[in-house]
């Protein structure tokens, strides 16, 4: 099955410790996104990818790092710099076509709580 | 800061019940607009995209219009069923990788 996965689901930090959320899509796509969901906003773009060692900063980059070192994988680590990292983190992928037409294909999800 | 808005932010109906949301974005620097729909515990889905002022689209029970001079979008639910319970979320494509996207509307739909 074509999809795109993320891992873990839920995942717990304690302050002062990076961690990476991991990415997966087995659809081809060239570019990949990273939001973030906090209650009652809508998802804001953390970092986006058009391709293979290539990566953009979006509106809320600050204490985020991203690396794509392969088509498939798109993975996001929370540094000790982000000053409010418990969140809803939902990765997505796309055939990036002109105009914006093309549809963005969604992860599960991650939770993460920072304790 | 561009935003789009979704209202209401949420919204209970009874089986049957025929039901509509509305997004609202900035008409300026428009590409077009996505629908998705989000059940809970599951991925976001895509239901429509639209470009033009005018367009149509449906999905079975499901529609929606685009008046991008004013900049609205509506989604109808016709004879809402409980299956059709989540979170609609819009979109608007506003150039380079910018996609901005709305808080969601949640609808329950009671049997």
């Amino acid at each position: 099955d074509g999809g795109i996965t993320q891992s873990p689901k839920y995942l717990f930090r304690k302050e002062g410790q990076n961690v990476t959320l991991s990415c997966e899509q087995n659809l081809n796509h060239d570019a990949m996104y990273w939001y973030r969901q906090d209650p009652g906003q809508g998802l804001r773009l953390i970092y986006y990818s058009q391709i293979v060692n290539d990566f953009q900063k979006g509106d809320i980059a600050e204490g985020y790092s991203v690396s794509r070192e392969k088509k498939e994988s798109f993975p996001l680590t929370v540094t000790s710099a982000q000053k409010n990292p418990t969140a809803f983190y939902l990765c997505a992928s796309s055939n990036k076509l002109a105009g914006g037409t093309d549809t963005q294909y969604f992860g599960p999800g991650t939770r993460l709580t920072v304790l | 800061i561009l935003n789009v808005e979704q209202s209401p932010q949420s919204l209970h109906v009874q089986e049957g019940d025929s039901t509509n949301f509305t997004c609202s974005f900035p008409s300026s620097n428009f590409y077009a607009l996505h629908w998705y729909r989000w059940e809970t515990a599951k991925s976001p889905e895509a239901l429509f995209v639209m470009t033009l002022n005018g367009d149509e689209k449906k999905k079975g029970r499901i529609s929606a219009t685009l008046n991008t001079k004013e900049g609205y979008s509506y989604l109808y639910i016709k004879g809402s069923q409980p299956e059709d319970s989540a979170t609609y979320l819009c979109a608007c494509y506003t150039g380079g990788f910018k996609t901005i996207f709305g808080a969601g509307t949640r609808l329950f739909v009671k049997a």
